[in-house]
């Protein structure tokens, strides 16, 4: 079985703070994506990867960065945390892009 | 950003009760239609992925149908159960990544 695994089920941070969400999955998928999904809002993308050292914006980007050094690992970097960036973060991968996306639990992130 | 609409927002149903939901996205540029289930407090879930128009899949007591020539997609529960209580999404692929709707949050009350 395919295995996502998200380092934090629930964060909490400060505002100005730097946040590191790691992401990690084991079936060798190239692509990989990270959303946050808010009430009344669904699931929005905020960036993804189709390979190592490469990523792509997606509807959501700011504020945000990404790292995708080893084919992996998938990480989200709030580079200065931010009240409005409370939300539930969810990391998906999938072999190729319009394939079925496995997902992880998510981490559930609180900037207070 | 490709726009997709899921209707009901919710739903409340009895057991066994039958339910059916939609998902209406843009026609063209049309690669594949996904539905996953998101059960609270874990991971959402592939249901089905549809590619050709008319195409339809089950699995146990969920079913869905495409249409692509005119952007929708009906999702069918027969006989709703408590464990079906979840948000149920809908993501069309074109020359993008999925885009997601925002869900049909099911409550299936015993």
């Amino acid at each position: 079985d395919v295995k996502v695994t998200q380092s934090s089920r629930y964060l909490v941070k400060r505002t100005g703070e730097k946040v590191f969400l790691e992401c990690v999955q084991d079936m060798d998928h190239e692509n990989m994506f990270w959303y946050r999904q808010d009430p009344g809002l669904g699931l929005r993308l905020i960036y993804f990867s189709y390979d190592v050292k490469m990523k792509e914006k997606g509807d959501i980007p700011e504020g945000y960065s990404v790292s995708r050094e080893k084919k992996e690992r998938f990480s989200l970097i709030l580079e200065s945390a931010s009240t409005n960036q409370t939300s539930m973060y969810l990391c998906a991968s999938t072999p190729r892009v319009k394939n079925i996306q496995y997902f992880g639990a998510g981490t559930r992130l609180s900037v207070l | 950003i490709l726009n997709v609409e899921q209707s009901p927002q919710s739903l409340h149903v009895q057991e066994g009760d039958s339910t059916n939901f939609t998902c209406s996205f843009p026609s063209s540029n049309f690669y594949a239609l996904h539905w996953y289930r998101w059960e609270t407090a874990k991971s959402p879930e592939a249901l089905f992925v549809m590619t050709l128009n008319g195409d339809e899949k089950k699995k146990g007591r969920i079913s869905a149908t495409l249409n692509t020539k005119e952007g929708y997609s009906y999702l069918y529960i027969k006989g709703s159960q408590p464990e079906d209580s979840a948000t149920y999404l809908c993501a069309p692929s074109g020359n993008t990544p999925l885009v997601f709707g925002k869900g049909t949050r099911l409550s299936v009350i015993a």
